[in-house]
């Protein structure tokens, strides 16, 4: 166990459902963050938060709405995604932001799988 | 350029062997450096980080050249449960991201 949980761990939705994705972690870190992980592709980086307030936004596209109401909880807000949405979405946490090694590497959660139909 | 790159294999080796893995960054001030293992289907999960000096964890040795900006992962007497994809990571200093390179995967075989 990481200590950062992602639910649901699969969700399959339709282009015009209105879905969420939950992160916690119990590590008690300071920064969050939202990944993707497309087949055959590094990881793209999506949000960053850093003690709740967003720090980052990697040009992502409105239809993901996050939320961060504390240091401990991540949401993804999903509405009217696309079939090419379709992917792993990974939480992760560090006890901080960008730093020396040794105390900022990242955790991260199993990850929900999203089949967009 | 992206910001890290790996050679995405698949290396085959059998069990035993010593394989070794590189990833360059287009960064020069890059300050932090990780090399996360991922299992098919899973999430990453971090193996080692990587200091100036280098650094070792059982068989596992990790180094980092900064004149020409790499970094790299040993894998001394090869077991089976080391297959996975190996993922390289670099921070920039003061830079709220973590780059990652699209991995290499290892399979090692009896």
């Amino acid at each position: 166990e990481t200590g950062v949980t992602q639910t649901p761990r699969h969700l399959v939705m339709g282009m015009t459902n209105k879905k969420s994705l939950k992160c916690e972690q119990h590590l008690g870190h300071n920064a969050m963050y939202w990944y993707k992980q497309s087949a055959k592709k590094p990881l793209e980086l999506m949000f960053v938060y850093n003690f709740k307030e967003q720090t980052e936004n990697n040009s992502v596209p409105s239809r993901f709405s996050p939320e961060c109401p504390n240091s401990s909880h991540l949401f993804l807000h999903l509405h009217t995604l696309q079939p090419e949405d379709s992917a792993l979405y990974l939480c992760a946490s560090s006890p901080r932001l960008a730093g020396g090694p040794g105390d900022n590497e990242q955790f991260f959660g199993p990850g929900t799988r999203l089949t967009v139909l | 350029r992206k910001e890290v790159e790996q050679d995405p294999g698949p290396f085959n080796v059998p069990e035993g062997a010593t394989v070794a893995f590189n990833c360059t960054y287009s960064n020069s001030a890059s300050q932090s450096f990780f090399w996360y293992r991922q299992d098919c289907r899973k999430e990453p999960k971090l193996l080692m980080s990587v200091y100036s000096s280098g650094n070792e964890d059982g068989r596992f040795t990790a180094q980092l050249n900064r004149a020409s900006q790499y970094i790299s992962l040993l894998i001394r007497d090869s077991k089976l449960s080391d297959s996975a994809t190996y993922l390289c990571v670099v921070t920039p200093y003061n830079f709220n991201k973590f780059y990652f390179g699209s991995g290499t995967k290892l399979n090692v075989k009896p």
